[in-house]
Formats: structure tokens, C-alpha cells, sequence
């Protein structure tokens, strides 16, 4: 079964320089997540879309932006990126309601940034 | 505020014994849906099993079934003849009906002994 892709799996980045996450979800899934886990702790939720709109918003920085394209993909897009930005990032997909909010997650990009 | 607590930091079994997580949470909401996500050290976030509120039947997914206590609010997580496999971060996790976010706790880290 098709599973939920993100690119690049790995990052590394200089401080202050900008990064762009890609992330395709299930097909026919209409709902995107985004999350952010620092070693040993629990994901983050950053920033939801559904049907390309931004349905929900979490601790993401100002410096963080993301949008959701008309073919469902999403692009979590981060500039002036800080030592502590260095973390796991996950793109989960749903259908939302039609299956009781359960998201499906990628494999993550591990971003370092030096 | 919505809140999710796993006591146990970490836990060891052998291999073929049944263990149980302990998963509490905090919601004034009625409606809402939970889950066990299993991280093993690939990091790769997996859906164990899921529960609606409003569903009195506790799931049950091969080897996991849950126990979900409502009016507690209790959900923990039940791994019968454990496999090496199954070594892991075990999240909890909820999502109300009225949003997207999931709710994480902190973790259970898993370890199954030959």
C-alpha cells in the first residue's frame, strides 16, 4: 500500500541559511500534519491542512511557513533556521473524518542544522 | 487544556510475557478519538490501534487490544506473547472532534528481553 512520502530524508543546513520539507501523502487523503520531534521527546504538532486550506495551527515559528498544492501535496518552508531547529520533522495524512482522524505518518527529515 | 500522561518511562519484559501501558488524559470534551503510535529506532512513526469515545468495545488488533476506561479517562495498551519486534517508543495519543492536533504523551520506552 502507498504510504506517505517526504523529501529529503536528510538535511543538513548552516544557521541562518532556509530549508523546504516536501511532503505527499496517501492517495485520496485530503488532510496533512505537520510535526516536529526533538531527540527523546514527543512529536509536536506544528500546522494542519485540509482540502488546501490550513485547517490548524500549533507552535510553529513565525519563521516557518506551509501551504498544501492542489495535488495534495505540502511544503513546510523554514528560513532563518537556529541550532534548535535541529530535529525529526513528520508529515502525517488522513482523510479526516471519513476515518476517524487516523494519521497515517512518513518516514520524517532529519534536519541538522550547524 | 488537553493533556496526556504516561507514567511509565520504561518498561521491560521478556519476550512472551503480556504487558500494559498505562495511558491517561485530560479533556472536558466528549467526543474524541485515541491512539497507540509504536516508534521503533528506525523512528518511523507506526499506528498501533485506535478507539472512538463514543465506542464502549475496546478495540483489539491482533496482538494489542486496549482498555478503555471512560469515565477514568484511562486507555492503556495491552501487547499479548510480545516479540522482540515490538521493542519500541510507545506514544498515547488523542485528537478531539472538534480539531486536528493529537495530543501526545511523553512515551513508554518498550524493551522486549530474549
Amino acid at each position: 500500500a502507498a504510504g506517505v512520502i517526504q523529501s529529503p530524508r536528510h538535511l543538513i543546513k548552516e544557521k541562518r541559511e532556509t530549508a523546504t520539507l516536501k511532503c505527499y501523502p496517501i492517495p485520496r487523503h485530503d488532510t496533512v500534519y505537520w510535526y516536529q520531534q526533538g531527540p527523546g521527546q514527543d512529536p509536536q504538532f506544528l500546522i494542519s491542512f485540509y482540502e488546501k486550506m490550513q485547517s490548524d495551527k500549533g507552535s510553529i515559528p513565525d519563521r516557518f511557513s506551509a501551504q498544501q498544492f492542489s495535488d495534495y501535496h505540502s511544503e513546510l518552508n523554514m528560513s532563518s533556521l537556529e541550532l534548535g531547529d535541529s530535529a525529526l520533522y513528520f508529515c502525517a495524512s488522513s482523510q479526516g473524518v471519513a476515518t476517524s482522524y487516523e494519521q497515517y505518518f512518513g518516514p520524517g527529515t532529519r534536519l541538522t542544522v550547524t | 487544556a488537553q493533556t496526556v500522561t504516561q507514567s511509565q518511562p520504561e518498561m521491560s519484559v521478556q519476550e512472551a510475557e503480556t504487558v500494559t501501558l498505562s495511558c491517561t488524559y485530560d479533556t472536558s470534551e466528549s467526543n474524541y478519538y485515541l491512539f497507540w503510535y509504536k516508534q521503533p529506532p528506525s523512528r518511523q512513526m507506526i499506528l498501533v490501534i485506535r478507539q472512538e469515545a463514543y465506542k464502549q468495545q475496546n478495540a483489539t488488533e491482533n496482538r494489542f487490544s486496549v482498555n478503555f476506561q471512560k469515565a477514568a479517562k484511562s486507555f492503556s495498551l495491552k501487547i499479548s506473547d510480545s516479540q522482540l519486534g515490538d521493542t519500541a517508543m510507545y506514544f498515547c495519543a488523542f485528537v478531539l472532534d472538534s480539531n486536528y492536533q493529537l495530543i501526545w504523551g511523553a512515551g513508554t520506552k518498550l524493551i522486549i528481553k530474549p
